[in-house]
């Protein structure tokens, strides 16, 4: 099935490091979410966009959706280990129900 | 907790045999989705219910696939002579939706498969 772009496929950091990790679409999407998947759980929704050009804010998080509305972005700053773990993007397009996810960025702190 | 829950959270089973699942949504959401989600990969999406009508279904939903919502509310994936392909965590969303207003789907922990 498809699959939407994300990258970087995996990022290595160290604790305090802000991250930054981005996602792409050959098809127009009406909104967008971002999630975080821990091994062996479901995913847990970090922030959903709903309009072009939004930006929206979670605790360190932050996430905008792009005015192509083929693409999005998600910033963590001053990362923490907790934030260890594998982030989704997800985009749905207009009259659809289903979400198509992204390959994932793997994000690893260096101790 | 009120979030979505799934049962069981792990099956081990042998090629050939049939498998149910079984996804217990959030209490006031009136859809209910399945997503397949393969190692390595991002979830793929499967079917969707809205109340207790299946509405949409993917083509990676073959015919050993029935997914069912009875009274519109826990849902059951069942798959038939399982294949070692059919290995993958089977996770469950659910949504509230109003008009054309969808909320956003929030996931179950999962139902991990393995076919040996």
């Amino acid at each position: 099935g498809q699959q939407l772009n994300q990258s970087p496929q995996s990022m290595f950091i160290q604790e305090g490091e802000d991250v930054s990790m981005n996602c792409t679409s050959s098809s127009i999407f009406n909104t967008w979410l971002w999630y975080k998947q821990d091994p062996g759980e479901g995913p847990v929704l970090l922030i959903a966009l709903y309009k072009a050009g939004e930006l929206t804010s979670n605790g360190r998080l932050t996430a905008q959706f792009g005015i192509t509305r083929k693409d999005s972005f998600l910033n963590i700053s001053a990362s923490i280990p907790s934030d260890v773990g594998i982030y989704f993007c997800a985009g749905r397009g207009f009259g659809n129900e289903k979400l198509t996810f992204g390959t994932g960025t793997r994000l690893t702190i260096i101790p | 907790d009120t979030g979505v829950s799934q049962d069981p959270r792990h099956k081990i089973t042998k090629r050939g045999q049939n498998v149910t699942f079984r996804c217990d949504p959030i209490s006031e959401h009136n859809r209910l989705y399945w997503y397949r989600q393969t190692l390595g990969q991002g979830p793929e999406f499967l079917t969707y219910f809205q109340n207790e009508a299946q509405l949409e279904k993917s083509r990676l939903l073959s015919d050993r696939f029935s997914a069912e919502r009875p009274k519109g509310s826990f849902s059951t994936l069942e798959i038939q002579r399982t294949e070692q392909g059919d290995s993958a965590m089977y996770l469950c969303a659910s949504s509230w939706t109003v008009g054309s207003s969808t909320d956003t789907q929030y996931f179950g922990p999962g139902t991990r498969l393995t076919v040996l």
